[in-house]
């Protein structure tokens, strides 16, 4: 089955801890995403990367972090210094131009501050 | 800051009726597109204008685009109880630009069809 996937799906997190989410992709898409969405509103660009061992920051890219060792693997770690990290978070890929630039999503996953 | 903005916030409208949601954005693009969510899921591509395209058909979607007035709609005909979701659409930059590579999301449009 090709496709993103994101685990895990529902993670609690303590005041103070740090959490990594996990992005897999089997499409061998250059470019992949991390969005982050609050009920009842869009999304917005934590931070993306175009290529492996290149990535840049999104719109709100404070309070996490991320890597690109592989092409496909785009792990968020969500630190201690994101002070409402409570939201639910869409990692993404990218077909390439020539192919259709097509955006796949995984099904997310929720994560909540206890 | 959120490159696209739908509007309306909220629609409700019956089954068989169309439906028509709007998106505006700020900056040149290399294209739009439009993405369907049902609630706690992720989001499912549905449509991709390209920026030197004016309309675009898809089953009962019918994109248009307007890069004078930086603008795009997507209507759904004949609307079923099970088009209600959450609709969004993403702007991408244009090579070279600033902002190439980057994918940005509007706030989205909420559709609600009864039966």
């Amino acid at each position: 089955d090709g496709g993103i996937t994101q685990s895990p799906k529902y993670l609690f997190r303590k005041e103070g801890q740090n959490v990594t989410l996990s992005c897999e992709q089997n499409l061998n898409h250059d470019a992949m995403y991390w969005y982050r969405q609050d009920p009842g509103q869009g999304l917005r660009l934590i931070y993306y990367s175009q290529i492996v061992n290149d990535f840049q920051k999104g719109d709100i890219a404070e309070g996490y972090s991320v890597s690109r060792e592989k092409k496909e693997s785009f792990p968020l770690t969500v630190t201690s210094a994101q002070k409402n990290p409570t939201a639910f978070y869409l990692c993404a890929s990218r077909e390439p131009a020539i192919s259709g630039n097509t955006i796949y999503f995984g099904e997310g996953s929720w994560l909540t501050v206890v | 800051s959120q490159q696209g903005e739908e509007d309306p916030q909220a629609l409700s409208i019956q089954e068989g009726e169309n439906a028509t949601m709007n998106c505006s954005y700020k900056t040149s693009i290399n294209n739009l597109q439009w993405y369907r969510q049902n609630s706690g899921r992720g989001l499912v591509h549905l449509i991709l204008i390209r920026s030197n395209e004016r309309e675009k058909h898809s089953g009962r979607l019918r994109v248009t685009l307007d890069t004078s007035k930086k603008s795009s709609s997507l209507l759904i005909t004949a609307s079923r109880a099970a088009d209600t979701a959450s609709y969004f659409c993403a702007t991408s930059g244009r090579a070279g630009g600033t902002s190439y590579g980057k994918l940005t999301f509007g706030q989205g449009t909420i559709l609600t069809v009864h039966p």
